[in-house]
């Protein structure tokens, strides 16, 4: 059965204080793994999107890798801003819809 | 439209009642997704669309959920005879296919009382 873990489950942290999230995964076959952001009472907002272990993007504070078991989400520096749920999602070489993880809440303080 | 809407925001129903809830994708898009989400999870896959087709409806917790597509755009989740275990956030994602590109809407929050 395909399987998204995602950890910590809450993450508390001071303003600058870099650190990474973790979303570990096993399936039949990857097809995309991909983050996405979500506030109080929104949907989720994509982030990125990973195909192949080795790949790696970034946008601002953050940069988001993957290998063959797992994905990190890393945010440098973060701002109080940057606080929200972070979701990660995979899709499976024979689907189409996106399997959640439950998500890491992540609080940065001023 | 610019993004994928969804109404109502919020919708408290009494148990027993029937609810409709409308999503209406990004312009082109041929795919559409309805999730449920529950506090503190996160999205869980319910009935997938391809134009007007219903490709997927693997997701769907019981027969008192129904959800159409007819003209390939616009879709409706349809809620019979609520229970209080349907209180949830119900997200509407669209994509113009294959793997990438899923756009969600705020969601409506569903309340059973």
């Amino acid at each position: 059965e395909d399987q998204v873990t995602q950890s910590p489950e809450a993450l508390r942290l001071q303003e600058g204080e870099s650190s990474s999230l973790n979303c570990s995964y096993t399936v039949s076959g990857l097809r995309g793994l991909f983050w996405y952001r979500q506030d109080p009472g929104k949907g989720p907002e994509f982030l990125f999107t990973l195909y192949s272990a080795g790949e790696e993007k970034e946008k601002e504070r953050l940069k988001a890798t993957l290998t063959k078991k797992e994905s990190f989400l890393h945010i440098t520096a973060p701002k109080p801003e940057d606080s929200a749920t972070y979701l990660c999602a995979v899709v499976v070489n024979s689907g189409y819809a996106l399997n959640f993880g439950k998500g890491t809440s992540l609080l940065v303080t001023p | 439209g610019a993004g994928v809407s969804q109404s109502p925001r919020y919708k408290v129903a009494k148990r027993g009642q029937d609810v409709a809830l409308r999503c209406d994708p990004i312009s082109g898009h041929v795919s559409l997704f309805w999730y449920q989400q529950a506090l503190g999870q996160g999205p869980e896959f319910l009935t997938y669309f391809q134009n007007e087709a219903q490709l997927d409806k693997s997701g769907l917790p019981s027969d008192r959920f129904f959800a159409e597509r007819p003209e390939g755009s616009v879709s409706t989740l349809k809620i019979q005879r609520t229970q209080q275990e349907d209180s949830a956030v119900y997200l509407c994602a669209s994509s113009l296919g294959g793997a990438g590109g899923y756009t969600f809407g705020s969601g409506t929050r569903l309340t059973v009382v």
